[in-house]
């Protein structure tokens, strides 16, 4: 299993402003992904963070709200832009090994409040 | 289109008895399908997975059952202990990386 590390844990933010998250994994992967999970909901796939290249968006989801950088095979962020507080939610880096039938590994998820 | 349910969205068992949580889906499609517990402040913990070429697993206290006419899962813990109180999850794949999450259901175990 692959331990990951997230950052901040959790965060207040202004309306309007624009934050960052980390996601730092102990060894390479193929596949990082990041979710949202919202006040009482499940889980939600944002996008598939590409090394490389453009990440890969959900629907619903836009990289001009949710930029993502992934660098090399340990590393990855997401930018939560221009905030409101609907964007308030626990945003978790997650990763796993492509292929059939494999299991997803989470950060500890950062808690984002916006006011 | 909630694709992946879980309808109880609370449970509460006494310690040592049987836990038993429920999740159904909509989408034939789907070949493989996981559990995670969450505790607070932390990220989801893979704990058990089934593929649907079978109906059961079993991994120490954990055992999943998957009924693919009803399109049904279900994850019993025996004997459950208070340090399984925790949010479950199940999730459901169809031959992808994109998994769909339940909304949870949120497991007490009394001592």
């Amino acid at each position: 299993s692959a331990v990951i590390s997230q950052k901040p844990s959790r965060d207040i933010c202004q309306r309007g402003t624009s934050l960052t998250i980390q996601c730092q994994v102990d060894s390479q992967v193929t596949m990082m992904f990041w979710y949202r999970q919202q006040p009482g909901q499940s889980l939600t796939l944002i996008a598939t963070a590409n090394q490389g290249s453009e990440a890969t968006y959900e629907s619903g989801f836009v990289i001009d709200k949710f930029p993502i950088s992934r660098p090399n095979l340990t590393f990855s962020t997401l930018t939560v832009s221009n905030m409101s507080p609907e964007d308030s939610s626990i945003y978790l880096c997650s990763v796993r090994d492509r292929g059939m039938n494999t299991e997803a590994f989470f950060g500890q998820g950062t808690r984002l409040t916006v006011v | 289109d909630q694709q992946v349910k879980q309808n109880s969205p609370s449970l509460s068992v006494q310690e040592g008895r049987i836990s038993i949580l429920n999740c159904d889906y909509t989408n034939s499609m789907f070949d493989y399908f996981l559990w995670y517990k969450k505790y607070p402040a932390e990220g989801p913990t893979f704990l058990i997975s089934i593929s649907s070429i079978k109906d059961k697993n079993e991994d120490g206290r954990f055992t999943v059952f998957l009924n693919k006419s009803a399109k049904h899962l279900s994850l019993h813990i025996v004997p459950s202990q208070p340090g399984d109180s925790a949010v479950y999850f199940c999730a459901a794949a169809s031959g992808t990386y994109k998994y769909i999450f339940g909304t949870g259901t949120r497991l007490k175990v009394l001592a």
